[in-house]
């Protein structure tokens, strides 16, 4: 079974600028989570979602985030514009039914200057 | 509602048992008791639930007292692969399979 793909793995851009994260959830997986892991933090959840539905984006800076979940499939999170900050890594997670079948990509390493 | 209370970090010498305790002394009776890891670059892991009887599996053995104020995670024969942060969560049965992660216990397993 593949994993949870996330693209790029790393990108460095210059605060102000605006940045996208691309994230393809294991097949079947109806749940989407995008969390924020600041470095020497534990993750933060930032968006869920239930097919193309939002559940809860409660921590999410909607001021200068966003995330869309079009087909309930592939899901994208952007930044814009970003702030330094928001240097952390961002990950990606799905899942078919409880917390225990929760699955996480590798993550995007971002870097903001 | 009080995170759970984990030391930031401990050691184990490889082939030891790993103990890592974890405090949740405001868990409700909906809540479990979930254990993630994360290895150094990669995203979390799932390792082991509970609601209030001990768990086995695989990976870990999960103690929970019987006041289910706090649990142990059990590594019983730590590898060098098993060093990476260790995360207790509660999480309530109706709470949309959201995780809330606090800072860990960061184990390392030493030669």
């Amino acid at each position: 079974e593949a994993g949870v793909a996330q693209s790029p793995r790393y990108k460095i851009i210059e605060k102000r600028q605006s940045v996208a994260f691309w994230c393809n959830p294991i097949s079947g997986h109806a749940t989407l989570y995008w969390y924020q892991q600041i470095l020497g933090q534990g993750p933060k959840l930032l968006i869920q979602f239930q097919n193309n539905g939002v559940v809860d984006d409660s921590q999410l800076p909607k001021d200068r985030f966003s995330a869309e979940r079009l087909k309930g499939v592939d899901s994208t999170l952007k930044i814009q514009p970003a702030k330094l900050e928001d240097s952390a890594v961002y990950l990606c997670a799905s899942s078919h039914g409880g917390p225990e079948t929760q699955y996480f990509g590798p993550g995007t390493r971002l870097l903001v200057l | 509602d009080a995170k759970t209370t984990q030391p930031p970090s401990m050691d184990c010498a490889e082939g030891r048992a790993a103990n890592l305790p974890c405090n949740h002394s405001t868990i409700s009776g909906n809540e479990y008791v979930y254990w993630y890891r994360q290895i150094h670059s990669q995203g979390p892991q799932y390792i082991i639930h509970g609601l209030k009887n001990n768990e086995t599996n695989e990976m870990a053995s999960l103690i929970i007292t019987e006041d289910r104020k706090s649990s142990t995670l059990i590594l019983p024969h730590a590898t060098l692969r098993d060093t990476a942060v260790y995360y207790c969560m509660k999480v309530a049965n109706n709470a949309g399979n959201m995780l809330t992660f606090g800072g860990g216990t960061r184990l390392m397993v030493k030669p």
